[in-house]
């Protein structure tokens, strides 16, 4: 059975912090791993990962993919209050995405 | 305006009525889904359909009908709607080949009274 678990599930830090969120995944077929950020409306997308080791950026996110390990890292570093949302992990395998429960990120100023 | 959209975008309905909630996207992306999002389950799979005449189970199909007779739109349907339906439903495309992101549409609040 397809499954995606991530952690933390809730996570609160300062403003300027870096943090690390985990997604660890098993699906059949696997093609891609997507990450995502949601608000208060539908998921905006991040990143798209497919091969191990390849380390994507924008801006101050970050992700990484490990293939062998079946987990991948999403990254924030110098956080800002604007980085308060829900991050969403969602890999694509056998024609489906199915997602992570999501970790919910809180920035204080 | 190209892009996926869903209507409506808010829907009360009362417990055993049927609803049917669109869903349109003007890309011919073969990959269409239908998720429901819940306080505590993040987004789970009700139902997928990776071509016009296929469609497929996600993890809650349970109480769910889908169909797919044309690439663009992909319906969802409520046949006899429960509280527990109550949601807030999103679909999403993606084009053939895996190696792109899934777009969403703005998804649609569902009351269930």
């Amino acid at each position: 059975e397809d499954k995606v678990v991530q952690s933390p599930l809730s996570l609160v830090v300062h403003e300027g912090d870096t943090v690390t969120l985990n997604c660890s995944y098993e699906v059949t077929n696997f093609r891609s791993l997507l990450w995502y950020k949601q608000e208060k409306k539908a998921p905006t997308f991040l990143f798209m990962l497919t091969s191990s080791g390849i380390e994507k950026k924008s801006g101050r996110l970050s992700s990484i993919l490990d293939k062998k390990e079946l987990f991948s890292i999403l990254n924030i570093t110098a956080t800002q209050t604007g980085d308060s949302a829900v991050y969403l992990c969602a890999p694509f395998g056998d024609d489906k995405i199915i997602f992570g429960k999501g970790t919910r990120l809180h920035i204080l100023p | 305006d190209a892009g996926i959209t869903q209507s409506p975008r808010y829907k009360i309905t009362e417990t055993g009525r049927q609803v049917t909630l669109m869903c349109h996207q003007t890309w011919s992306h073969s990959y269409m889904f239908w998720y429901r999002q819940d306080l505590g389950h993040g987004l789970r799979l009700i139902y997928y359909s990776a071509a016009a005449d296929i469609t497929d189970k996600g993890e809650v199909p349970d109480g769910y009908v889908v169909s797919r007779s044309k690439t663009e739109n992909f319906p969802l349907t409520l046949e006899s709607a429960t509280r527990s339906q109550t949601s807030v439903y999103f679909c999403a495309s993606t084009r053939t080949g895996h190696y792109t992101e899934a777009f969403f549409g703005q998804g649609t609040r569902l009351t269930v009274v």
